[in-house]
């Protein structure tokens, strides 16, 4: 079953222009993570955050997390047509399990 | 550092047949998962190997699908007989330890196409 539900599904924005993805969880995590993938490529992590953080920071990355909501937000400023991609949060719990959702996939356009 | 390397990049079988993928992980990680990602999803955990042991195989269709870590580096996932169902890409990915909050690093997959 899946973990996360990305939304929106798809995206589509101006080169320049921000990106926002959000996405809700089931059940308790103890950190979330997201991964970007291209087109015919593995996943590539990119952030991760504790259930006791509530923001963090990677470059052009913004990262949110609400754990009384089951929520979190990745935010890309600025987006470039590298951008281009599908982007998956997985949510991780107390053992090893990381439980991916189905992505946003995001078309960046020059 | 080397990625995770996977062969074949793509693989053609008629259903019924049998087939095999293989994966090297990062050097030094001592855990390696293989997911399988149908079209329009997320992927989905078959199995965590924590160096030569599974951790986890509940979601691996046991009746077809097998998979070995023998010596605790390079692993074997294999699926005989195929179905139609199985169409997918296959992920290999590796991490340090078996713990949730650490990052994964995947491979590029394997591409199965089923006819």
């Amino acid at each position: 079953s899946q973990q996360g539900e990305e939304d929106p599904q798809a995206l589509s924005i101006q080169e320049g222009e921000n990106a926002t993805m959000n996405c809700s969880y089931k059940t308790s995590i103890n950190n979330l993570q997201w991964y970007r993938q291209n087109s015919g490529r593995g996943l590539v992590h990119l952030i991760l955050i504790r259930s006791n953080e509530r923001e963090k920071h990677s470059g052009r990355l913004r990262v949110t997390l609400d754990t009384s909501k089951k929520s979190s937000s990745l935010l890309i400023t600025a987006s470039r047509a590298a951008d281009t991609a599908s982007y998956f949060c997985a949510g991780g719990d107390s053992s090893y399990k990381l439980i991916f959702g189905s992505g946003t996939r995001l078309l960046v356009r020059p | 550092e080397a990625g995770v390397a996977q062969s074949p990049r793509y693989k053609i079988i008629e259903k019924r047949q049998s087939v095999a993928f293989w994966c090297n992980p990062i050097s030094g990680h001592a855990t390696l998962y293989w997911y399988q990602q149908i079209l329009g999803q997320g992927p989905k955990l078959l199995i965590q190997f924590q160096n030569n042991g599974v951790v986890d195989d509940s979601q691996l269709p046991k009746d077809r699908f097998s998979a070995e870590r023998l010596k605790g580096v390079d692993s074997t996932l294999k699926i005989q007989p195929a179905k139609l169902e199985d169409s997918a890409v296959y992920l290999c990915a590796s991490s340090l330890e078996g713990v949730s909050n650490q990052p994964q690093h995947f491979g590029d997959g394997t591409r199965l196409s089923i006819l």
